[in-house]
């Protein structure tokens, strides 16, 4: 079966970092970009971070720009982001997806994980 | 950015009723749209691809369809598993979603 499991999430204080880890199993993460959705407590989903299946195009929202880094070991089928000068707006649950598509502009999210939880606060 | 706007916000229906959504793009995406499901503490789940094409394993009573800047999602006839909020997606240009509609019951 195909599975996205995310960890690494919990409670940090306002500008500590965190590292986010997402491990596929039941196929090969390495043929599809994946990507990082947020949802807030009690709202919407937002597109945070994408990365493309051999690494070598990324996207950050502006939200994030300059915070949060994403990168992925095909060798070990994961995807991680890292998350420095946390703010508390970052509070959410962090999901992890594998786009239908190897392009990172393309693709519709096919699978997800069932996320991890970050809180931002003193 | 393209922005996605959806309504209404939240829909009030009763079982067996036939529910519109619809989802707007600031400029057009073609057909490069996606619906998504999301029930409270679960990861959102997808039923339609492309604006009208159905995931594999998701009910008949789903439907989507549009093009250019106008998609709806259609639930020909409202079962009690289906009240959850449901997002719109472009994938035209990156991501964007749509804020969501809820589906509560009447």
């Amino acid at each position: 079966d195909v599975q996205l499991v995310e960890s690494g999430g919990g409670l940090v204080q306002p500008g500590g970092s965190l590292r986010l880890s997402c491990s596929a199993s039941g196929f090969t993460l390495g043929n599809y970009a994946t990507h990082w959705v947020r949802q807030a407590p009690g709202k919407g989903l937002e597109y945070v971070s994408g990365i493309s299946g051999n690494g070598g195009n990324k996207y950050y929202a502006d939200s994030v720009k300059g915070r949060f880094t994403i990168s992925r070991d095909n060798s070990k089928n994961t995807l991680s982001l890292q998350l420095s000068s946390l703010r508390p707006e970052d509070t959410a649950v962090y999901y992890c997806a594998t786009s239908s598509s190897y392009d990172l502009l393309t693709g519709y999210f096919h699978y997800w994980g069932q996320g991890t939880l970050v809180a931002v606060s003193s | 950015d393209i922005q996605m706007t959806q309504s209404p916000s939240t829909l009030s229906a009763s079982v067996g009723d036939r529910v519109i959504i619809t989802c707007r793009a600031s400029q057009s995406i073609s057909t490069w749209l996606a619906w998504y499901q999301q029930k409270p503490g679960e990861a959102p789940k997808l039923l339609i691809y492309k604006a009208s094409s159905l995931e594999s394993g998701v009910p008949s009573r789903f439907s989507g369809s549009g093009s250019g800047t106008e998609f709806t999602l259609t639930i020909s006839s409202l079962q009690p598993d289906d009240f959850a909020t449901y997002y719109c997606q472009q994938y035209n240009s990156y991501r964007t979603f749509g804020q969501g509609t809820k589906v509560e019951i009447k």
